[in-house]
């Protein structure tokens, strides 16, 4: 089993829905948690970066960590195309930088 | 520069063959790590440097493998005798305060 799991998708939903995208993990010592987003044939592009338990917003997008369920979510409200692509969760324990990833879950909004 | 370069954006080489993989970080950024990305996965640690020093390359899958950093900025990864599973996107990353860029990769093809 990873250490992360990430289910893979295709998710597909229309322009202006809520997405929800999640990420489960088996490592407590985990304590810095991101979500980057990934265009084909690009790298991933860091979206938010969470220490510890709670949430944090930035415009469309909201981070939720639940150190206790061991289990991250990203939500993005009112969707758009330009939002398809890839979503990968990331954690770490000491140096964000050295991540864990999931292996992502790909994103379609349709016009 | 406004990003991470990484050059070249795609390799194709003889197994058996030697390659170099090159990073140029953005500029002041002190810390860079270096991951690899096989198709429909997340990417993986390999190594990372603060500043000249590997500081972590725990991620090297074996002693083809080496990366250096010799003064502090642009970053070179090695790989001797390359085999076709090493074929795969290398990602290259510098950070600095908690904001994280990837480069584009480096796409490798071992035929």
């Amino acid at each position: 089993q990873k250490e992360v799991e990430q289910d893979p998708g295709p998710l597909s939903v229309p322009e202006g829905a809520i997405v929800s995208l999640n990420c489960t993990y088996s490592n407590s010592a985990f304590q810095y948690f991101m979500w980057y987003r990934q265009y084909s044939r690009k790298g991933p592009e860091l979206l938010m970066y969470t220490y510890s338990s709670g949430n944090k917003e930035d415009g469309r997008f909201t981070a939720q960590v639940d150190k206790s369920s061991k289990y991250i979510s990203l939500f993005i409200r009112d969707s758009q195309p330009s939002d398809s692509a890839t979503y990968l969760c990331a954690m770490s324990d000491t140096n964000a930088g050295k991540s864990t990833f999931g292996d992502g879950t790909t994103l379609t909004v349709k016009p | 520069g406004a990003g991470v370069s990484q050059t070249p954006s795609n390799k194709v080489t003889e197994k058996g063959k030697y390659v170099e993989l090159r990073c140029d970080p953005i500029s002041g950024h002190t810390a860079l790590y270096w991951y690899r990305q096989s198709l429909g996965q997340g990417p993986e640690f390999l190594i990372y440097f603060q500043g000249t020093g590997a500081a972590d390359d725990s991620g090297l899958p074996n002693d083809r493998f080496f990366a250096v950093r010799p003064e502090g900025s642009v970053s070179t990864l090695k790989i001797q005798r390359t085999e076709r599973g090493d074929s795969a996107v290398y990602l290259c990353a510098s950070s600095l305060k908690g904001s994280y860029t990837f480069g584009s990769g480096t796409r490798l093809t071992v035929v």
